[in-house]
């Protein structure tokens, strides 16, 4: 079993559309939880950080963990076409000094006019 | 705002050479990493650093990979015999205290 499971897309949505991304994951030892986005060929860009079971919101975005499923999830409201990327969920266990992030292979969402 | 930087943006070199990417960290971070990331496929993580010691490394990172921040805002990775398998985009990072890695733009490595 993968430590970190995402299903790759493609996904394809209307603009306006509210997208769902979601990651599951075995090891119960992580605790720290983010979410990137990536554009063809660069680096991953930090969109949300969460470190607690629940709900962050920030703007159009929602994290959500669910540690005793070992679920989370990324939700974007009002979906743009420059929302059009790849979605990377990341997680890590807490460390003295490492904190290595473990991927999710990432999800590929086109928005679309 | 602060950002990783890397350069170059692409190196080529042939199989057996030596490489050095470069990083600049975001100033006031302690802790720095090396990513990468194969075409089509998810980023794995090679190496983190802190207090100028490695912390931590993957099976990936072997004797032929060494980092070194030879001053107060440099980061470099260096790959020695470089194989045609080590073909990828690699990403530095960097966070300060329990926080997210902040990425940089990456450095495309193609060996030929």
């Amino acid at each position: 079993q993968k430590e970190v499971e995402q299903d790759p897309g493609p996904l394809s949505v209307p603009e306006g559309a509210i997208v769902s991304l979601n990651c599951t994951y075995s090891n119960s030892a992580f605790q720290y939880f983010m979410w990137y986005r990536q554009y063809s060929r660069k680096g991953p860009e930090l969109l949300m950080y969460t470190y607690s079971s629940g709900n962050k919101e920030d703007g159009r975005f929602t994290a959500q963990v669910d540690k005793s499923s070992k679920y989370i999830s990324l939700f974007i409201r009002d979906s743009q076409p420059s929302d059009s990327a790849t979605y990377l969920c990341a997680m890590s266990e807490l460390t003295g000094g490492g904190n290595k992030l473990t991927f999710g292979t990432g999800t590929q969402l086109k928005v679309e006019l | 705002e602060p950002e990783v930087t890397q350069t170059p943006s692409h190196q080529v070199t042939q199989m057996g050479q030596e490489v050095i990417l470069r990083c600049v960290p975001i100033s006031n971070h302690l802790y720095f990493y090396w990513y990468r990331q194969i075409l089509g496929q998810k980023v794995e993580f090679l190496v983190s650093f802190y207090n100028n010691e490695i912390s931590e490394k993957s099976e990936i990172f072997d004797d032929r990979f060494s980092v070194e921040r030879p001053d107060g805002s440099n980061f470099t990775l260096k790959i020695r015999s470089t194989k045609l398998e080590d073909s990828a985009m690699y990403f530095c990072a960097s966070r300060t205290g329990p926080s997210a890695e902040y990425f940089g733009p990456g450095t495309r490595l193609t060996v030929t």
